[in-house]
């Protein structure tokens, strides 16, 4: 098994422009999450999905964040415009939410550097 | 916001001693997890202890629960240099996606 895939792993890009960041997941694992990391913040929990549904995006910064998911075996995290204060890693983490360990397998990240 | 809280914030060990971190909660759990992030790298999952459970052991990690303190430690015995790199709790109360603490770096004193 690939593991969860995530993608680009480092973006450095200028304030104002367009991110998206890229995730594959285990396959067979019906549940997504997109979690933040900062020094200051720790990490914070975007918005999370099961089969594909947004569950919870009470997370979500605001309206310059979305995600999606078109298919069981991907999802996106979009950034626009992209501000200085969004630097931080981004995880993309799932699981199969019928078992019951409730455990996460997370990718390495993208390191996003705005600005 | 941050359910668990992990104690200390960093701890430097000697090879070969015991290393142990503290994680104390603010609400009703069904499961507590620890998980371990080298530098650079993703989060790895090392444990679930369930709120049913006082102690659990995977190796050499020994992880307590105490409900009723609302707290949990998680020992790392005979130190290695590789185990260096932080240490997450993480909880779930249910049906709710896990919350994290902002973790414990472990290092080696050379």
């Amino acid at each position: 098994d690939a593991g969860v895939i995530q993608s680009p792993r480092h973006e450095v890009t200028e304030m104002g422009q367009e991110v998206t960041l890229r995730c594959k997941p285990i396959s067979g694992h019906n549940s997504l999450f997109w979690y933040r990391q900062t020094m200051m913040r720790g990490l914070e929990l975007l918005i999370y999905f099961n089969n594909n549904v947004p569950i919870d995006d009470s997370g979500m910064p605001e309206d310059r964040f979305s995600a999606k998911m078109p298919n069981a075996s991907f999802s996106t995290l979009k950034i626009q415009p992209s501000e200085p204060r969004d630097s931080a890693v981004y995880f993309c983490a799932s699981s199969h939410s019928s078992r019951n360990t409730g455990e996460l397998f997370f990718g390495e990240g993208s390191r996003l550097t705005v600005l | 916001s941050q359910q668990g809280e992990e104690d200390p914030q960093a701890l430097s060990i000697q090879e070969g001693e015991n290393a142990t971190m503290n994680c104390s909660y603010k609400t009703s759990i069904n499961n507590l997890q620890w998980y371990r992030q080298n530098s650079g790298r993703g989060l790895v999952h090392l444990i679930l202890i369930r709120s049913n459970e006082s102690e659990k052991h995977s190796g050499r990690l020994r992880v307590t629960l105490d409900t009723s303190k609302k707290s949990s430690s998680l020992l790392i015995t005979a130190f290695r240099a590789a185990d260096t790199a932080s240490y997450f709790c993480a909880t779930d109360s249910g049906n709710t996606p896990l919350v994290f603490g902002k973790g414990t770096r472990l290092s080696v004193i050379a």
